[in-house]
């Protein structure tokens, strides 16, 4: 299993601008997912991206992957207060690599 | 609700008390995990079953005992436990297929403060 490191560990923005946050990781994957946390909650799956896919989207999110940099990113356009969370990359590898180990995440605050 | 639910929401036990926690899932789900998070470190994977079996143990100290009776219950049983083990305990499962996705679906966490 490998774990994702976000960046930048913060961000904060104005409500109405896009977030961007970033996710590195070491090995080869299978896909890798993105995850949302309110404070003092559990995780939600936001958005899953396999590797032969370079870009995805979901509503406000956008998720880029690129894999001969071992990157990804998500966008959350137009954001608002309630994205306020801590965001989580998890890359999955396959076979006994898939379990998902999480980073810190970046904690992102909206101000209205 | 996620369909993944764990009791007790918050628990406040002493170091020489035994406790339980509590994970169940709705999902027909064939993987379940334990997850520990504490302040300012990344989420640590403690436990993986996969169709009732451990399938992963990441060094977690012998003070912390799970246990998988079938695959949509999950325990993590607690004894003589210290401080630094409060933190928030999320359980997890997931459908797990051989090159598929394995997406968790979490619980809302037990919050544990160990006096």
């Amino acid at each position: 299993s490998q774990q994702g490191e976000e960046d930048p560990q913060a961000l904060s923005i104005q409500e109405g601008e896009n977030a961007t946050m970033n996710c590195s990781y070491k090995t080869s994957i299978n896909n890798l997912q993105w995850y949302r946390q309110n404070s003092g909650r559990g995780l939600v799956h936001l958005i899953l991206i396999r590797s032969n896919e370079r870009e995805k989207h979901s509503g406000r999110l956008r998720v880029t992957l690129d894999t001969s940099k071992k990157s990804s990113s998500l966008l959350i356009t137009a954001s608002r207060a309630a994205d306020t969370a801590s965001y989580f990359c998890a890359p999955r590898g396959g076979g006994s690599q898939g379990n998902l180990i999480f980073g810190k995440g970046t904690k992102l605050s909206v101000k209205p | 609700e996620t369909g993944v639910t764990q009791t007790p929401r918050h628990l406040v036990m002493g170091m020489t008390n035994k406790k339980s926690l509590k994970c169940e899932q709705h999902l027909g789900h064939n993987a379940m995990y334990w997850y520990k998070q504490s302040a300012k470190k990344p989420l640590e994977l403690m436990f993986v079953y996969s169709l009732e079996e451990r399938v992963e143990n990441n060094s977690v100290p012998s003070r912390f005992s799970p246990e998988c009776p079938n695959s949509s219950h999950l325990f993590l049983h607690l004894h003589t436990l210290q401080p630094e083990d409060s933190a928030l305990y999320l359980c997890a499962s997931s459908q797990d297929v051989p090159g598929g996705a394995n997406v968790l679906t979490f619980g809302a966490g037990s919050r544990l403060t160990v006096l």
